[in-house]
């Protein structure tokens, strides 16, 4: 599986954007972008998923490098209830495929 | 709607016991896959059932088995106990057909510990 390079934590005060960096250069043309968080005791949280646009929820922003080597998970405006492991991971577009493989993620921290 | 249930939540096991977990999916999801989550790392994929079927295996040893039930519930059992699989085991559900549009729906996990 390829894999994903993300720094290991991140601080961010409170009602400021947060730019989550996740490197990927050996992502594949079959591969999609996905983030998951997970909150402290819980199971992880899907935010949001691309493959070569931008896209846009309700939770977050992702930004994709043209080359797709990289892309940026973007917070609007943090509150507290985002202090969470945010994972990138690459997920290969085939049919049925559910394994993810997660790494170590980014730990983030709100700054009230 | 119920989201994804496990149980149990928490469970205290000896080396060389057995023990076996359970999952209730989504309503109308019929896809379950397992991962185990040691502390401080992130989820680690074990099994995916689709109808009932294996779909995909991570790189465990046989001691971890599961199986999918008529009603898409699963079980994820494991045998002969190690240390070393003291761990958080969390279940995720998901619609069929959504192989990288849809989200994996997770449970908040069974957390064994063995001793």
């Amino acid at each position: 599986d390829a894999k994903t390079t993300q720094p290991n934590s991140m601080e961010s005060n409170e009602e400021e954007p947060v730019h989550l960096p996740c490197n990927h250069s050996t992502i594949s043309g079959t591969d999609y972008i996905h983030w998951y968080r997970q909150l402290p005791s819980q199971g992880p949280e899907y935010v949001i998923h691309g493959l070569t646009s931008n896209v846009n929820n309700r939770m977050a922003s992702l930004a994709i490098a043209e080359d797709r080597k990289s892309s940026t998970l973007i917070l609007h405006r943090a509150t507290l209830r985002d202090a969470a492991v945010y994972y990138c991971i690459l997920r290969e577009a085939r049919f049925g495929n559910e394994k993810l493989t997660f790494g170590t993620g980014t730990r983030l921290t709100i700054i009230p | 709607d119920a989201g994804v249930t496990q149980s149990p939540t928490h469970l205290i096991k000896t080396r060389g016991q057995h023990v076996t977990l359970r999952c209730s999916p989504i309503s109308g999801h019929k896809s379950v896959s397992w991962y185990q989550q040691v502390l401080g790392q992130g989820p680690q994929f074990i099994f995916q059932y689709y109808e009932k079927e294996e779909r995909g295996r991570g790189n465990f040893p046989d001691r971890f088995s599961a199986r999918q039930f008529p009603n898409y519930s699963s079980e994820l059992n494991v045998n002969a106990l190690l240390l070393g699989d003291s761990a958080l085991y969390l279940c995720a559900s998901s619609l069929p057909g959504l192989a990288v549009t849809g989200e994996l729906f997770f449970g908040e996990g069974s957390r064994l510990t063995v001793l």
